[in-house]
């Protein structure tokens, strides 16, 4: 298995929704990493996971909260966002616990995230 | 003034051109990536560079650092080809610093 599976593809929620975005990888990475990407721009880092303990947090509001459950697993937790939060959210993992620049990192497909 | 900057920012050209996308940094890298983002936003990782010269099927990357500058080259381009190409830079633990693309468009 050599690839990074998100769900859901598409996602459309309200300011007073609570919802959570799921990565998935089998392939032994031991960091992962959740960014998220505006229309027309490149991806932003949010989270970086390194053996499931979190390393790097760039400044994100609370309204987001990382869950990393177990090796395989990345959660983004999801609770009263707004209109501007409405973009593609990319889960990424690469294969050394460095979790940095110098590791090819393997990106899922997204989920479209729409907030009303 | 960016760290990383690429050009052109867009690009349109015929099937079978040779095509060259362009990216200058600014910083000290351990290794610098080209990235390829189709409509619906899926990103592939095609290259990761830290000297020298990568080669793979049709795409081939270069990476001065003496210079600070990387190319992309598409050797006989096709439409499947039209994509956003992203370079990005970093040192060893820290995170990527991202260029704002290269919208590429191989017209049949």
């Amino acid at each position: 298995d050599t690839e990074v599976t998100q769900t859901p593809k598409h996602l459309v929620m309200g300011m007073t929704n609570k919802k959570s975005l799921k990565c998935e990888q089998h392939m032994g990475h031991r960091a992962m990493y959740w960014y998220k990407q505006k229309a027309k721009k490149p991806p932003e880092l949010m989270f970086v996971y390194s053996y499931e303990k979190l390393s790097i947090n760039e400044s994100v509001p609370s309204r987001f909260s990382p869950e990393c459950p177990n090796s395989s697993l990345l959660n983004l937790h999801l609770h009263a966002l707004q209109p501007e939060d409405s973009a593609l959210y990319l889960c990424a993992s690469s294969p050394s616990g460095l979790a940095g620049s110098t590791d090819t990192q393997y990106f899922g497909p997204g989920t479209r995230l729409t907030v009303l | 003034k960016n760290e990383v900057e690429q050009s052109p920012q867009n690009l349109t050209a015929q099937e079978g051109e040779f095509i060259t996308i362009n990216c200058s940094y600014s910083v000290g890298i351990s290794a610098l990536h080209w990235l390829q983002q189709h409509p619906g936003g899926g990103i592939v990782s095609l290259f990761m560079l830290s000297s020298g010269k990568k080669k793979h099927g049709r795409l081939i990357a270069t990476i001065n650092i003496q210079e600070k500058h990387s190319s992309l080259h598409i050797t006989a381009s096709h439409p499947r080809d039209s994509a956003v190409y992203i370079c990005a830079v970093g040192k060893m633990g820290q995170k990527l610093v991202f260029g704002q693309g290269t919208r590429l468009t191989i017209n049949p």
